[in-house]
C-alpha cells in the first residue's frame, strides 16, 4: 500500500513565525502536491512537484515556498505564518500528471496561526 | 469545469449495499470519474476511478450510465468503517496541462448505522 505520512497532525504557531511542513511519501512517485483544505472552500493547490527540484505554482501560492530535494520527501514552507493560513494541510502523491491517475494522500496537518 | 452534483448526505445500516449517486450532465468524452473519500479527521483516499466501462476494485464498484450524465459509486457491504464524506470528481483530459489538480465540491456525507 502506498504511504504518504506527514510531519505533524496539529501544529500551533505564532504570526511572523517560519513554518516547515514536511511530507513523505515510499511509493517512488514522480510527483507530490500540496493542498490546503478549509471548510465551504474545498481543496485547493498550492504547489506541486513533478521530479526532484522542480516546482510549480498552483492556484494558491502565495505566501508559501516548497522545497524538493529528494524523490521522497516534498516539503512546505510558511516564510512568515498569518493567521488567515490556519487550515488542514494535505500532501499528496501520484504516479503521473494525467487525469486517469490518481493521488494518495497523507493524513493532514491541522495547523494553528495564534 | 465540468461539475457533479451529489446528494448532501445519505444514511444506510451496516452490511447492507450503498449507492451513491453522482449526477455530471456535462461531462465531455475525455473527462474521467474518480471518487474519493474523507473520514473524519483524516486524507482524502482514492477509491475508485473510470471513464465509460463499470469498474471495479476491492474498496468498491462504480457502475457508469451508457450516456455518461450520471455515475453510481457502489459500497457491496457498508461497515461503520465506511461513513465518510464521499466525493465524485471530475478530471478533465482536455483541459491543456491543468488536470493534475484534484477538485473536491461538498460531496456526499455518508452515515452507517450499526
Amino acid at each position: 500500500d502506498v504511504k504518504v505520512t506527514q510531519s505533524s497532525r496539529y501544529l500551533v504557531k505564532r504570526t511572523g513565525e517560519k513554518v516547515f511542513l514536511e511530507c513523505v511519501q515510499d511509493m517512488d512517485h514522480e510527483n507530490m502536491f500540496w493542498y490546503r483544505q478549509d471548510p465551504g472552500l474545498g481543496l485547493r493547490l498550492i504547489y506541486f512537484s513533478y521530479d526532484v527540484k522542480m516546482k510549480e505554482k498552483g492556484d494558491i501560492p502565495e505566501g508559501y515556498s516548497v522545497s524538493r530535494e529528494k524523490k521522497e520527501r516534498f516539503s512546505l514552507i510558511l516564510e512568515s505564518a498569518s493567521t488567515n493560513q490556519t487550515s488542514m494541510y494535505l500532501c499528496a502523491s501520484g504516479e503521473g500528471l494525467a487525469d486517469y491517475y490518481e493521488q494518495y494522500f497523507g493524513p493532514g496537518t491541522r495547523l494553528t496561526v495564534t | 469545469d465540468a461539475k457533479t452534483t451529489q446528494p448532501n448526505s445519505m444514511e444506510s445500516n451496516e452490511e447492507e449495499p450503498v449507492h451513491l449517486p453522482c449526477n455530471h450532465s456535462t461531462i465531455s468524452g475525455t473527462d474521467y470519474i474518480h471518487w474519493y473519500r474523507q473520514l473524519p479527521s483524516q486524507g482524502p483516499e482514492y477509491v475508485i476511478h473510470g471513464l465509460t466501462s463499470n469498474v471495479n476494485n476491492r474498496m468498491a464498484s462504480l457502475a457508469i450510465a451508457e450516456d455518461r450524465k450520471s455515475s453510481t459509486l457502489i459500497l457491496h457491504r457498508a461497515t461503520l468503517r465506511d461513513a465518510a464524506v464521499y466525493y465524485c470528481i471530475l478530471r478533465d483530459g482536455d483541459s491543456g496541462g491543468s488536470n493534475y489538480k484534484l477538485t473536491f465540491g461538498k460531496g456526499t456525507l455518508l452515515t452507517v448505522n450499526p
